[in-house]
Parts: structure tokens; sequence; C-alpha cells
């Protein structure tokens, strides 16, 4: 079946630096990822989405990158705040259904 | 406005009861999807709807899953006889729309559910 999954489980970043989360996927046929972060205790919330004739996109203060050569997502989050210690996760819409990759933790050090 | 709501908040069961996951989307919201996840896991699609009909039902895990919509709006999740395995957060999404250019989807704060 169709995979997306996270390079790192884990990341620590100090409040004020960039985040970077990775995320790579299995299928070429997706032509749509989604970033969510999930606060503790609550459901997903959209961050942003790209598209798969995009390599780049732009939020505030959150970029994602697709990179579909080596089927690479990833999210960065400028000037990380404590606000921004959740869970991450990229999915990608295969068919008619979304699969989602297991999840990065992103703990912000004060 | 409203967001998606889910109901119960937490659900205690014992191992062979049913139980029943409701799902109130976002008013006008015409897509609407359940996903399960597990403790440490990521989401797991289980099923979607557009409009009360259920295209894709691959996502459920066994025959003792099933779900319907009606109305247009409110969704219910049933699991028979529930197992131990079946234990997890259950969320549900809504969206404007499933096969047009914005896929955002709204979810809510899940059922939490426990099977002893």
């Amino acid at each position: 079946g169709e995979s997306v999954g996270l390079h790192l489980p884990t990341l620590s970043v100090q409040e004020g630096d960039n985040s970077i989360i990775n995320c790579a996927y299995s299928n070429s046929a997706s032509d749509y990822f989604i970033w969510y972060k999930q606060e503790s205790g609550k459901g997903p919330q959209f961050i942003i989405d790209i598209r798969s004739n995009m390599d780049k996109r732009q939020g505030q203060r959150v970029t994602v990158l697709l990179n579909k050569t080596v089927k690479h997502l990833s999210l960065q989050i400028a000037a990380t705040q404590p606000g921004d210690s959740a869970v991450y996760f990229c999915a990608g819409e295969y068919g008619q259904n979304f699969v989602f990759g297991p999840g990065t933790r992103l703990s912000v050090l004060p | 406005g409203a967001g998606v709501s889910q109901s119960p908040s937490n659900k205690v069961t014992e191992k062979g009861k049913d139980v029943e996951l409701r799902c109130d989307p976002i008013s006008g919201h015409t897509a609407l999807y359940w996903y399960r996840q597990s403790l440490g896991q990521g989401l797991e699609f289980l099923i979607y709807f557009q409009g009360n009909s259920a295209p894709d039902k691959s996502g459920l895990p066994s025959d003792r899953f099933s779900a319907e919509r009606t109305g247009g709006s409110v969704s219910t999740l049933t699991i028979q006889r529930t197992q131990q395995e079946d234990s997890a957060v259950y969320l549900c999404a809504s969206s404007t729309t499933f096969t047009g250019t914005a896929y955002e989807q709204y979810f809510g704060p899940g059922t939490r559910l426990t099977v002893t």
C-alpha cells in the first residue's frame, strides 16, 4: 500500500530557531500534500498544503517544500515559539483518501 | 461558527460490547471522514462520506466496523463486538468538498475509546 513517513519521531529546537520537519512518501501518484499540527488532547489542525505542480509554498512563519524527484516533503517553521510544540503530521492524497505519516513530536526548548 | 463536534469524548466499554461514536460536521460541509489514531501512531483512514454515500469503505479494519451518515450531516461510526485492539482515538473531520481544489479538513476533538 501507500506509505507516508517521517524521518525523525522527535525534534527538539531552541526557542527562536528555525525548525525543519521532514517527510517521505512512497508513491509519486499523489498530487496533494498537507501538513497538520496536533496539540495534546486535540484533533489535527491544518497548517499548510501544497500541490505537486509546486515546489514551495509559504504561509505565516511556515514554508512547505516539495521535492518530487526524491519524493520528499518538508515543513519549515521560522522563529519557533513555545506554542509550536506539538506533533506534526504530513499527509498525502492517494486515490480518494489521505495517508498520514506517524508524526514528529516537536519540542521547543526555552 | 461551530467546529466539528464528536461525542462522547471518552468511552470505556467491555470487550464484546457494541459502541456508537457520533460526529457532527461543520454545517454545509459535504465531505466527512473518519480516522483512527492509536497511541503514538499516525492517523489511519477508515471511511469517508460524500453527502450520505460512502464510495470508499476499504479502510474499515473489519466487518465489525460500520458507518452511516444521514441527511448529509451527522455520522455514526459503529463498532460491534469490540476488541481490545479497537482501543484508540477516533477522529472525525469534514470539508467543503472532496473532489474540488480545497481539501482542508477540519477535525473534531476525537472520541477516546478504551476497551477493557
